[in-house]
């Protein structure tokens, strides 16, 4: 199975600050990662699809990368909305499997 | 618009069953896979089940497999999971959600999920 690693597991930051949370695949996914913004009590929401491309209605503050096994989620300029649960998921091959998680908090 | 509604969720004891429904509307239902995701209280994501859109074919982790069968009902525009066997980790939020129409596709839309409780 693909394993998701997922850094950081929690941060806090302040409103307007750049914010970067990365996943590290154990095995070549591709660009065949989507993150996934969730706030309490509601289902998860994909932000960035095939690693670098931005879903429907999501603000252009956020961008996914990728750099090898590594892939990244950057907000440029954090907004009082932006603070939620972050998630990164690997659709390259079954188990598709998911990080651990991001908790963003606000400082 | 896609909607995806849940049901079926409670508590239920260890070792016991419970079958879970996802009624779709808003789409052409029998063009996507559709999947089911969980999440335990105050944890990550896990993926628990995928199906074609025919049914014919099925994928499952380790950890349901032989336990949980996904299923479709394309002229109900209904999905559904049938758990059996269940145990203290299943307890989860339970999500349906729709996929693309491929095999390996990712998940676009989400329902509000719904809970399964299994304690004693």
């Amino acid at each position: 199975d693909i394993q998701m690693t997922q850094s950081p597991s929690s941060m806090s930051a302040s409103l307007g600050d750049r914010v970067t949370i990365t996943c590290q695949a154990s095995q070549d996914i591709g660009n065949n990662l989507i993150w996934f913004q969730q706030k309490p009590g509601k289902s998860p929401r994909p932000m960035i699809y095939y690693a670098t491309n931005l879903a429907n209605g999501v603000p252009s503050r956020f961008s996914g990368s990728r750099s090898g096994s590594d892939y990244s989620l950057t907000i440029s300029s954090l907004e009082s909305e932006d603070m939620a649960d972050y998630h990164c998921l690997q659709y390259k091959q079954y188990p598709y499997t998911f990080g651990a998680g991001t908790k963003l908090e606000l400082k | 618009e896609v909607q995806l509604v849940e049901s079926g969720g409670g508590l239920v004891q260890p070792g016991r069953s419970l079958k879970l429904s996802c009624a779709a509307s808003g789409f052409t239902f029998s063009n996507y896979y559709m999947a089911w995701v969980r999440q335990a209280p105050k944890k990550g994501l896990e993926w628990v089940a995928t199906i074609s859109t025919s049914g014919s074919r099925t994928y499952y982790p380790d950890s349901v497999k032989g336990r949980f069968t996904i299923s479709r009902d394309n002229a109900k525009s209904s999905l559904y999971l049938q758990m059996n066997s269940l145990k203290s980790e299943d307890t989860a939020t339970y999500y349906c959600a729709r996929a693309g129409v491929a095999a390996i596709s990712w998940f676009a839309y989400w329902g509000q999920g719904t809970l399964v409780t299994v304690s004693s």
